[in-house]
């Protein structure tokens, strides 16, 4: 059982907007601004898409925002397009002797 | 540009030891924290273990604590990761990974390739 709590998938056509949840607690998700996401496409490494909940690194297109609220982060995906499918995997800080704590990871099907 | 490139996965028994190495380039290893994360065969991913860019201060998970071991040499820009005791779950990708220098510690802007250890018997 991951640390972070993800729905197993999502799904959205070409277009639409979709939002991944990860669920933590105080000690993680919601007691720092600690929250990335990354993108994996099958066979390759994962890819940072957002850091400190809501940054985008350079390169990564404004389609992607993150936000949080209390103990739950979200990924907002908007204009889904083919390439975005992929695996979505949320990480936090967490204040313990485990410093990093990952969700369990997201299925994104573009129909 | 910047280059992270494992090796030394492979085929282990349970109970063996393996040693991973990650060439780093492309930038100034030292200045950067980095880190080791895996992923099982069709599993997600799990943080392994940290260290800082002097290595003075290794934080490990709860399941590796006392069998992995993590380092770096600075003068040769190489991360590594030994791992005694080896076990059937420790299978996974092996991961090298640069922390983006943020201070967060979850932030990780770089990953290798990956390098696969299989423990089995």
């Amino acid at each position: 059982q991951s640390a972070l709590t993800q729905p197993a998938s999502v799904s959205g056509s070409p277009g639409q907007s979709i939002t991944i949840s990860c669920t933590g607690t105080s000690s993680d998700v919601g007691g720092y601004n600690y929250v990335s996401w990354y993108q994996q496409h099958p066979g390759k490494a994962p890819k940072l898409m957002i850091c400190d909940v809501s940054n985008r690194p350079s390169g990564i297109s404004d389609r992607f925002s993150g936000a949080k609220s209390g103990n739950t982060a979200s990924l907002t995906i908007s204009g889904l397009q083919a390439e975005d499918e992929a695996d979505y995997y949320c990480s936090s800080y967490r204040s313990s002797s485990t410093l990093v704590v990952f969700g369990g990871g997201t299925k994104l099907t573009v129909l | 540009q910047v280059q992270l490139v494992e090796s030394g996965g492979g085929l282990v028994k349970p109970g063996g030891s393996l040693r991973l190495s990650c060439a780093a380039s492309g930038f100034t290893f030292s200045d950067y924290y980095m880190s080791w994360i895996r992923q099982a065969p069709g599993k997600g991913l799990e943080w392994v273990s940290f260290i800082t860019g002097g290595g003075s201060v290794i934080y490990y998970a709860d399941s590796v604590k006392g069998r992995f071991t993590i380092s770096r040499d600075n003068a040769k820009n190489s991360l590594y990761l030994q791992m005694n005791s080896l076990r059937d779950e420790d299978t996974a990708v092996y991961y090298c990974v640069r922390d983006n220098g943020g201070g967060t510690y979850s932030a990780f802007d770089y990953w290798g390739q990956g390098t696969l250890v299989t423990v089995s018997s």
